[in-house]
């Protein structure tokens, strides 16, 4: 089992252009979350995913950022345009449909200049 | 979302016990007690959940309150692999349970 799988782990990038982060949860899973983490805000829930359905949203901060799970095994994060106070670290994390824990990816750190 | 209170930080001394305490005054009795840990530089890693009666696992013990309304997450011998932030969450147990973290207590094992 290699865990939940994100990529990039580091993106560097400018002000207005798009930023796509990717997530592969773990087989079986059927609930995928992204959180951001910052110094200020701490773990932040964006939104989550339950049978690739969007369930919650109302993490998400605005309109520039948006969430897709076209299937079971594959999740993106798009920001749209970036701006510098996104830079952040971006984790993906994914649970089976119970109460046991989450297991969470390595993060993206994500940094917008 | 049901919450949750922890000190913001802690001490230890290297291979004696730790006890983390959690308040959650407001939980309801289909929350899950779940604690988990972020190391430096790492995301954050399942360490036990619960809900009425302690739990044991390879990493920690949790020990519930009667009332569920308190926990405490011990670390039987603290090793400076221990220190990290640790995050006491209530789990709804329903299908589409999230996880609200909060600001967590940090543990700083000594040698």
């Amino acid at each position: 089992d290699a865990g939940v799988i994100q990529s990039p782990r580091h993106e560097v990038t400018e002000m207005g252009q798009e930023v796509t982060l990717r997530c592969k949860p773990i087989s079986g899973h059927n609930s995928l979350f992204w959180y951001r983490q910052t110094m200020m805000r701490g773990l932040e829930l964006l939104i989550y995913f339950n049978n690739n359905v969007p369930i919650d949203d109302s993490g998400m901060p605005e309109d520039r950022f948006s969430a897709k799970m076209p299937n079971a095994s594959f999740s993106t994060l798009k920001i749209q345009p970036s701006e510098p106070r996104d830079s952040a670290v971006y984790f993906c994390a994914s649970s089976q449909n119970d109460p046991y824990g989450y297991t969470f990816g390595s993060g993206t750190r994500l940094t917008v200049v | 979302d049901a919450k949750t209170t922890q000190p913001n930080s802690m001490e230890s001394n290297e291979e004696e016990p730790v006890h983390l305490p959690c308040n959650h005054s407001t939980i309801s009795g289909t929350d899950y007690i779940h604690w988990y840990r972020q190391l430096p530089s790492q995301g954050p890693e399942y360490v036990i959940h619960g809900l009425t009666s302690n739990v044991n696992n390879r990493m920690a013990s949790l020990a519930i309150a009667e009332d569920r309304k308190s926990s405490t997450l011990i670390l039987h011998r603290a090793t400076l692999r221990d220190a990290a932030v640790y995050y006491c969450i209530l789990r709804d147990s329903g299908n589409t349970g999230k996880l609200i973290f909060g600001q967590g207590t940090t543990l700083q094992v000594k040698p």
